[in-house]
């Protein structure tokens, strides 16, 4: 059981590139999230999906898309990359029930991008 | 709006002395909290949940509405406890504190 898997573990972009994180995750999980991870400041939530079909802005949406593919698969996109979003990027999941429930969250591995 | 608020960057402590992190939410319904940890080259995972009032890894934490605090304690510190750990609080999306670096010396 993978869990959440997220592609790539590294990259390094230009400014001005673009470019799409893949998650995946194998636990039939309703919710998908992104976030980025920065020193001193967290945790930060891009967008997430609640169910398939569905996305939402997160607390820093600025220069991100995202697609939900389909209930499997949450992508992230950088249209055009800037030095800004350097960061550390987790994929999450989250089981079903009630959406005020208090299921945890699976974390993919991580993905370190820098961008020059 | 939710807030969640982690007041120390970093704490170091040695083997087997007690650690506390401390852990202030701002949250207008009932919260829903969690402490969730990150050991060196792993992945984010569940440490414990409110909820479930659970002692994991010699880890507890209590939910103090009054003081709308949820701190992490745990009497005898170990090495592997070193760690990044994040407070967080949900409604349906999770909102996480900046995170404490726990670094315990032998």
């Amino acid at each position: 059981n993978a869990g959440v898997t997220q592609t790539p573990k590294f990259q390094v972009l230009k400014t001005g590139q673009s470019m799409t994180l893949q998650c995946a995750q194998d636990m039939n999980h309703n919710s998908m999230y992104w976030y980025r991870q920065d020193p001193g400041m967290g945790l930060r939530l891009i967008y997430y999906s609640a169910s398939e079909g569905t996305t939402d802005k997160g607390e820093v949406p600025n220069g991100y898309n995202v697609s939900r593919l389909n209930k499997r698969e949450f992508s992230l996109r950088l249209e055009s990359a800037a030095p800004s979003q350097t960061s550390v990027y987790f994929c999450a999941s989250m089981g079903q029930g009630n959406p005020y429930s208090n299921q945890p969250q699976h974390f993919g591995d991580g993905t370190r991008l820098s961008i020059l | 709006a939710q807030r969640v608020t982690q007041p120390e960057k970093l704490l170091s402590v040695f083997k087997g002395a007690p650690v506390e992190l401390k852990c202030n939410y701002s949250y207008s319904g009932s919260p829903e909290l969690f402490w969730y940890v990150q050991y060196s080259r792993q992945r984010l995972q569940l440490l414990l949940r409110h909820i479930s009032r659970e002692s994991i890894k010699g880890f507890t934490a209590d939910l103090n509405k009054g003081e709308t605090s949820f701190h992490l304690k745990k009497p005898f510190a170990q090495e592997e406890d070193s760690a990044m750990y994040y407070c967080a609080l949900t409604d349906y999306k999770l909102s996480f504190g900046a995170g404490t670096t726990v670094t315990v010396r032998a």
